[in-house]
């Protein structure tokens, strides 16, 4: 049973456009929820994260939502760089237990010149 | 920045052969992980440790085995690869930030290819 869930596997955005990657979760003890960005053979790097007190998170081009009640968040990227092409990867935890992330599946993004 | 090491990047070896991943962190971590990863999939988690002298499995069931004698150190072995085996395999270690949330650290993979 997937508890994160990336329903698009891709997304192509124009470059200076909005890019918006969407993310579902299922557990409501997730509390603590974080953007992942991943080059081929790469690690992935944190970029963004929220707690679940927020509704709203800001760093620079990136903003992460959180609907609580819809189990929803999402991630903007405003404005699009070709550089921002990578796989970016959802994920969830707990606070408390042995504070364990859960990943989704990813969303290739693909910035168009 | 944390700072997180894996070794090898690229691994070719035959069925059978006993194999070792290295992981190393230098940020003082007590939380380590490995997680498996096919292209296109989720990252899932196969082992953890809490610190020193703690492993336990994670939730993918995984024919591999982990050790953690050092903090900064958490080595990852398969006794006898097999082509079943072929993944990408990523280190992480991780710290709290704030009074909630685990901000995870990943090493760059071992790309791992049994023939």
């Amino acid at each position: 049973d997937q508890q994160v869930k990336q329903n698009s596997p891709s997304l192509s955005v124009q470059e200076g456009r909005i890019s918006i990657l969407n993310c579902d979760y299922t557990n409501s003890m997730f509390d603590y929820f974080l953007w992942y960005k991943k080059y081929p053979a790469e690690g992935p790097t944190f970029l963004i994260s929220i707690s679940s007190i927020k509704d709203k998170n800001e760093d620079g081009r990136f903003t992460v939502f959180l609907n609580k009640s819809a189990k929803h968040l999402s991630l903007h990227i405003v404005p699009s760089q070709p550089g921002d092409s990578a796989v970016y990867f959802c994920a969830a935890s707990e606070t408390g237990g042995y504070q364990k992330v859960t990943f989704g599946t990813g969303t290739k993004l693909q910035v168009i010149p | 920045e944390a700072d997180i090491y894996q070794t090898p990047r690229y691994l070719v070896i035959g069925t059978g052969k006993k194999i070792t991943l290295e992981c190393s962190q230098t940020m003082g971590h007590d939380k380590m992980y490995w997680y498996q990863q096919d292209p296109g999939m989720e990252l899932h988690l196969i082992h953890y440790s809490y610190g020193v002298n703690s492993t336990e499995k994670g939730d993918l069931s995984s024919e591999s085995t982990v050790s953690r004698i050092r903090t900064e150190h958490f080595p990852l072995t398969l006794e006898s690869a097999r082509p079943s085996h072929t993944s990408q395999y990523l280190c992480a270690s991780s710290e709290l930030k704030g009074s909630v949330g685990y901000e995870q650290y990943f090493g760059p993979g071992t790309r791992l290819t049994v023939t």
